[in-house]
């Protein structure tokens, strides 16, 4: 079992509708969770985190946390072409400062 | 506020040739991270640095990797012999609080 799991997609939205992506982590004892945005041939970049059950919004984004479910998500409301991107869910688990990435999914929204 | 700066962008080398890259991360950052990231997949953390001490370096294959940071601030990946399977993009972090972490440009390597 891997220790951060996505669904690679490629998830395919109409704009204007809401894309909804989903992660699943193996540590029960993770403390942080984190959503980084990837266009392609550049570099992560943090658009999210969340340490709490529950939803954490900022503008179009929702973060969501499930620690007895072990899950993840992050909603993006009101999608944008330019969301189109690969969406990196990574975790940071009980023992260490280590962040483990998953492997990500990939969004396209489509016009 | 300048980013994280890594060189060089691009390499192509052949097998069991060396290879050593360069990162600067943002001015104050003492946290300083190198991942791999291999097409398709998302960054695998290679060595973490607190200061120029090492933090964690669990996944680095230390029989061809190596990795220094002077002074606790610049730092190099150097990767003797490279194998085929070590073409991927490289990429360097860094973080002032070790929440958020900020990527420089990577560098693209090519072995042959």
């Amino acid at each position: 079992q891997k220790e951060v799991e996505q669904n690679s997609g490629p998830l395919s939205v109409p704009e204007g509708a809401i894309a909804s992506l989903n992660c699943t982590y193996s540590d029960r004892g993770s403390q942080s969770f984190f959503w980084y945005r990837q266009y392609s041939g550049k570099s992560p970049e943090l658009i999210m985190f969340i340490y709490s059950n529950g939803d954490k919004e900022d503008g179009r984004f929702t973060a969501q946390l499930n620690k007895a479910s072990q899950y993840v998500s992050l909603l993006i409301r009101d999608s944008q072409p330019s969301d189109s991107a690969t969406y990196l869910c990574a975790v940071r688990g009980s023992s260490a400062s280590k962040i483990i990435f998953g492997s990500g999914t990939r969004l396209s929204i489509r016009p | 506020e300048a980013g994280v700066a890594q060189s060089p962008r691009y390499k192509i080398i052949e097998k069991r040739q060396s290879v050593a890259f360069w990162c600067n991360p943002i001015s104050g950052h003492a946290t300083l991270y190198w991942y791999q990231q291999i097409l398709g997949q998302g960054p695998k953390l290679l060595i973490q640095f607190q200061n120029n001490g090492v933090v964690d370096d669990s996944q680095l294959p230390k029989d061809r990797f190596s990795a220094e940071r002077l002074k606790g601030v610049d730092s190099t990946l150097k990767i003797q012999p490279a194998k085929l399977e070590d073409s991927a993009v490289y990429l360097c972090a860094s973080s002032l609080s070790g929440i958020e972490q900020f990527f420089g440009p990577g560098t693209r390597l090519t072995v042959l």
